[in-house]
Protein backbone atom coordinates (compact mmCIF):
# COMPACT_ATOMS: atom_id res chain seq x y z
CA UNK A 1 0.00 0.00 0.00
CA UNK A 2 1.15 3.51 -0.42
CA UNK A 3 2.05 5.98 2.26
CA UNK A 4 3.26 9.59 2.96
CA UNK A 5 5.32 10.85 5.56
CA UNK A 6 5.97 14.48 5.94
CA UNK A 7 7.97 16.05 8.71
CA UNK A 8 8.13 17.76 10.96
CA UNK A 9 5.01 17.81 12.50
CA UNK A 10 5.23 21.13 14.54
CA UNK A 11 7.92 23.71 14.03
CA UNK A 12 8.83 27.22 15.71
CA UNK A 13 11.61 29.03 13.74
CA UNK A 14 12.04 33.15 13.62
CA UNK A 15 12.29 35.75 11.20
CA UNK A 16 14.85 35.60 8.57
CA UNK A 17 15.60 31.47 9.02
CA UNK A 18 16.43 28.97 6.64
CA UNK A 19 13.07 26.50 6.22
CA UNK A 20 13.28 22.97 5.28
CA UNK A 21 10.19 20.37 5.00
CA UNK A 22 10.50 17.26 3.69
CA UNK A 23 8.09 14.81 2.52
CA UNK A 24 8.47 11.19 0.85
CA UNK A 25 6.22 8.77 -0.64
CA UNK A 26 6.05 4.92 -0.61
CA UNK A 27 4.63 2.49 -2.74
CA UNK A 28 4.01 4.19 -5.91
CA UNK A 29 6.46 5.23 -8.82
CA UNK A 30 6.34 8.48 -10.72
CA UNK A 31 3.70 10.15 -8.56
CA UNK A 32 2.25 13.23 -8.76
CA UNK A 33 3.12 15.61 -5.36
CA UNK A 34 1.86 18.57 -4.19
CA UNK A 35 2.79 20.96 -1.65
CA UNK A 36 -0.34 22.96 -0.01
CA UNK A 37 -0.60 25.89 2.46
CA UNK A 38 -3.35 26.84 4.73
CA UNK A 39 -3.41 29.55 6.71
CA UNK A 40 -5.82 29.89 10.20
CA UNK A 41 -9.02 29.78 8.98
CA UNK A 42 -8.72 29.69 5.34
CA UNK A 43 -8.69 27.49 2.21
CA UNK A 44 -5.86 25.13 0.84
CA UNK A 45 -3.57 27.40 -1.52
CA UNK A 46 -1.66 25.20 -3.97
CA UNK A 47 2.07 26.37 -3.96
CA UNK A 48 3.84 23.86 -5.95
CA UNK A 49 3.54 20.77 -7.54
CA UNK A 50 5.23 18.20 -9.70
CA UNK A 51 4.82 15.64 -12.51
CA UNK A 52 8.54 14.42 -12.39
CA UNK A 53 11.97 14.33 -10.89
CA UNK A 54 13.42 17.87 -11.60
CA UNK A 55 9.99 19.47 -13.02
CA UNK A 56 8.36 21.98 -10.40
CA UNK A 57 5.88 24.00 -10.97
CA UNK A 58 5.02 27.04 -9.10
CA UNK A 59 1.55 28.87 -8.35
CA UNK A 60 2.29 31.17 -6.11
CA UNK A 61 4.89 33.82 -6.33
CA UNK A 62 6.92 34.00 -3.16
CA UNK A 63 10.00 33.63 -0.92
CA UNK A 64 9.55 29.65 -0.57
CA UNK A 65 10.92 26.97 -3.58
CA UNK A 66 10.34 23.59 -3.73
CA UNK A 67 12.32 20.53 -5.12
CA UNK A 68 12.57 16.60 -6.20
CA UNK A 69 15.68 14.98 -5.71
CA UNK A 70 13.91 11.72 -6.21
CA UNK A 71 11.25 10.48 -7.70
CA UNK A 72 9.36 10.23 -4.41
CA UNK A 73 11.12 13.12 -1.94
CA UNK A 74 9.45 16.27 -2.52
CA UNK A 75 11.22 19.54 -0.55
CA UNK A 76 9.32 22.67 0.54
CA UNK A 77 12.31 25.29 1.28
CA UNK A 78 13.00 29.09 2.34
CA UNK A 79 16.02 31.10 2.74
CA UNK A 80 15.00 33.25 5.02
CA UNK A 81 11.36 33.02 6.38
CA UNK A 82 8.60 35.97 6.89
CA UNK A 83 5.91 36.33 9.15
CA UNK A 84 3.21 35.52 7.00
CA UNK A 85 5.07 32.43 6.12
CA UNK A 86 3.34 30.46 9.12
CA UNK A 87 0.63 28.31 8.54
CA UNK A 88 -0.29 24.53 7.87
CA UNK A 89 1.83 23.00 5.38
CA UNK A 90 0.76 20.08 3.58
CA UNK A 91 1.86 17.36 1.18
CA UNK A 92 -0.01 15.49 -0.79
CA UNK A 93 0.61 12.77 -3.80
CA UNK A 94 -1.92 11.21 -6.81
CA UNK A 95 -1.42 8.82 -9.33
CA UNK A 96 -0.43 10.04 -12.63
CA UNK A 97 -2.29 9.88 -15.72
CA UNK A 98 -5.71 9.32 -17.43
CA UNK A 99 -8.29 8.54 -14.68
CA UNK A 100 -6.26 9.42 -11.66
CA UNK A 101 -8.60 10.71 -8.77
CA UNK A 102 -7.88 11.71 -5.51
CA UNK A 103 -5.11 13.01 -3.93
CA UNK A 104 -3.77 11.80 -0.76
CA UNK A 105 -2.23 13.78 2.45
CA UNK A 106 0.17 13.89 4.33
CA UNK A 107 -0.12 14.69 8.19
CA UNK A 108 1.31 18.60 7.75
CA UNK A 109 3.28 20.59 9.50
CA UNK A 110 2.25 23.56 11.44
CA UNK A 111 4.76 26.24 11.59
CA UNK A 112 4.67 29.47 13.50
CA UNK A 113 7.46 32.06 12.43
CA UNK A 114 7.90 34.02 15.34
CA UNK B 1 -7.83 31.10 -13.73
CA UNK B 2 -10.51 29.08 -11.40
CA UNK B 3 -12.99 30.77 -8.90
CA UNK B 4 -14.36 28.28 -6.30
CA UNK B 5 -17.55 29.40 -4.09
CA UNK B 6 -18.68 27.93 -0.89
CA UNK B 7 -20.67 28.78 2.17
CA UNK B 8 -18.23 29.94 4.91
CA UNK B 9 -20.26 28.14 7.65
CA UNK B 10 -23.05 25.66 8.14
CA UNK B 11 -25.00 24.90 11.59
CA UNK B 12 -27.23 21.28 11.30
CA UNK B 13 -28.86 18.96 13.92
CA UNK B 14 -27.85 15.72 14.46
CA UNK B 15 -29.75 13.04 12.40
CA UNK B 16 -30.67 15.59 9.64
CA UNK B 17 -29.62 16.00 6.12
CA UNK B 18 -27.50 19.33 5.59
CA UNK B 19 -26.67 19.95 1.96
CA UNK B 20 -23.30 22.02 1.08
CA UNK B 21 -23.19 23.68 -1.65
CA UNK B 22 -20.27 24.42 -4.51
CA UNK B 23 -20.16 26.84 -7.40
CA UNK B 24 -17.09 27.13 -9.84
CA UNK B 25 -15.88 28.75 -12.83
CA UNK B 26 -13.46 27.18 -14.94
CA UNK B 27 -12.09 26.58 -18.43
CA UNK B 28 -11.34 22.90 -18.82
CA UNK B 29 -12.61 21.48 -16.04
CA UNK B 30 -11.82 17.84 -15.30
CA UNK B 31 -13.35 16.51 -12.65
CA UNK B 32 -14.57 17.86 -8.72
CA UNK B 33 -13.55 16.30 -5.15
CA UNK B 34 -15.26 16.77 -2.05
CA UNK B 35 -12.74 16.61 0.94
CA UNK B 36 -13.17 16.14 5.00
CA UNK B 37 -10.66 18.22 7.51
CA UNK B 38 -11.54 18.23 11.01
CA UNK B 39 -9.77 20.82 12.82
CA UNK B 40 -5.93 20.24 12.62
CA UNK B 41 -6.08 17.59 10.97
CA UNK B 42 -4.91 16.69 7.17
CA UNK B 43 -8.03 16.66 4.83
CA UNK B 44 -9.28 12.97 3.12
CA UNK B 45 -11.08 12.06 0.72
CA UNK B 46 -14.90 12.45 0.71
CA UNK B 47 -15.78 12.13 -3.15
CA UNK B 48 -15.24 12.52 -7.02
CA UNK B 49 -17.45 13.32 -9.69
CA UNK B 50 -16.46 14.21 -13.76
CA UNK B 51 -20.11 13.39 -15.32
CA UNK B 52 -23.38 14.61 -14.66
CA UNK B 53 -25.18 12.83 -11.78
CA UNK B 54 -24.88 12.07 -7.97
CA UNK B 55 -22.79 9.16 -6.65
CA UNK B 56 -23.99 7.85 -3.05
CA UNK B 57 -21.38 6.21 -1.07
CA UNK B 58 -23.06 5.53 2.23
CA UNK B 59 -24.35 8.77 4.07
CA UNK B 60 -22.70 10.49 1.54
CA UNK B 61 -23.54 12.01 -1.69
CA UNK B 62 -22.06 13.84 -4.43
CA UNK B 63 -23.84 16.26 -7.09
CA UNK B 64 -22.41 17.46 -10.21
CA UNK B 65 -23.51 19.74 -12.77
CA UNK B 66 -21.16 20.33 -15.62
CA UNK B 67 -22.90 22.77 -17.19
CA UNK B 68 -23.99 24.93 -14.38
CA UNK B 69 -21.04 24.75 -12.36
CA UNK B 70 -22.67 23.63 -9.73
CA UNK B 71 -21.90 20.66 -7.17
CA UNK B 72 -23.44 20.05 -3.45
CA UNK B 73 -22.35 17.06 -0.85
CA UNK B 74 -25.33 15.99 0.80
CA UNK B 75 -24.94 13.97 4.48
CA UNK B 76 -27.50 12.37 5.78
CA UNK B 77 -28.05 11.08 9.17
CA UNK B 78 -25.70 13.47 10.82
CA UNK B 79 -23.38 12.41 13.46
CA UNK B 80 -21.17 14.44 15.51
CA UNK B 81 -18.20 13.50 14.45
CA UNK B 82 -19.44 14.97 11.16
CA UNK B 83 -18.22 18.38 12.75
CA UNK B 84 -15.61 19.63 10.07
CA UNK B 85 -15.02 21.60 7.21
CA UNK B 86 -15.56 20.53 3.95
CA UNK B 87 -13.65 21.67 0.91
CA UNK B 88 -14.69 21.84 -2.70
CA UNK B 89 -12.30 21.33 -4.97
CA UNK B 90 -11.30 21.23 -8.73
CA UNK B 91 -9.31 19.77 -11.22
CA UNK B 92 -8.40 21.10 -14.78
CA UNK B 93 -7.76 18.85 -17.67
CA UNK B 94 -4.43 18.66 -19.18
CA UNK B 95 -3.04 19.75 -15.90
CA UNK B 96 -2.50 17.47 -12.62
CA UNK B 97 -3.21 19.87 -10.73
CA UNK B 98 -5.88 20.60 -8.04
CA UNK B 99 -7.74 24.09 -6.66
CA UNK B 100 -9.37 24.45 -3.46
CA UNK B 101 -12.24 26.35 -2.27
CA UNK B 102 -11.74 27.70 1.08
CA UNK B 103 -14.13 25.05 2.53
CA UNK B 104 -17.59 25.23 4.34
CA UNK B 105 -17.09 24.87 8.46
CA UNK B 106 -19.81 22.50 9.92
CA UNK B 107 -21.20 22.19 12.85
CA UNK B 108 -22.98 19.15 13.94
CA UNK B 109 -25.43 20.27 17.34
CA UNK B 110 -27.10 18.22 19.44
Amino acid sequence: SQTIHQWPATLVQPVGSPLSLECTVEGTSNPNLYWYRQAAGRGLQLLFYSVGIGQISSEVPQNLSASRPQDRQFILSSKKLLLSDSGFYLCAWSVPGVGSTEAFFGQGTRLTVV
Amino acid sequence: GQNIDQPTEMTATEGAIVQINCTYQTSGFNGLFWYQQHAGEAPTFLSYNVLDGLEEKGRFSSFLSRSKGYSYLLLKELQMKDSASYLCAVRIRGYQKVTFGTGTKLQVIP
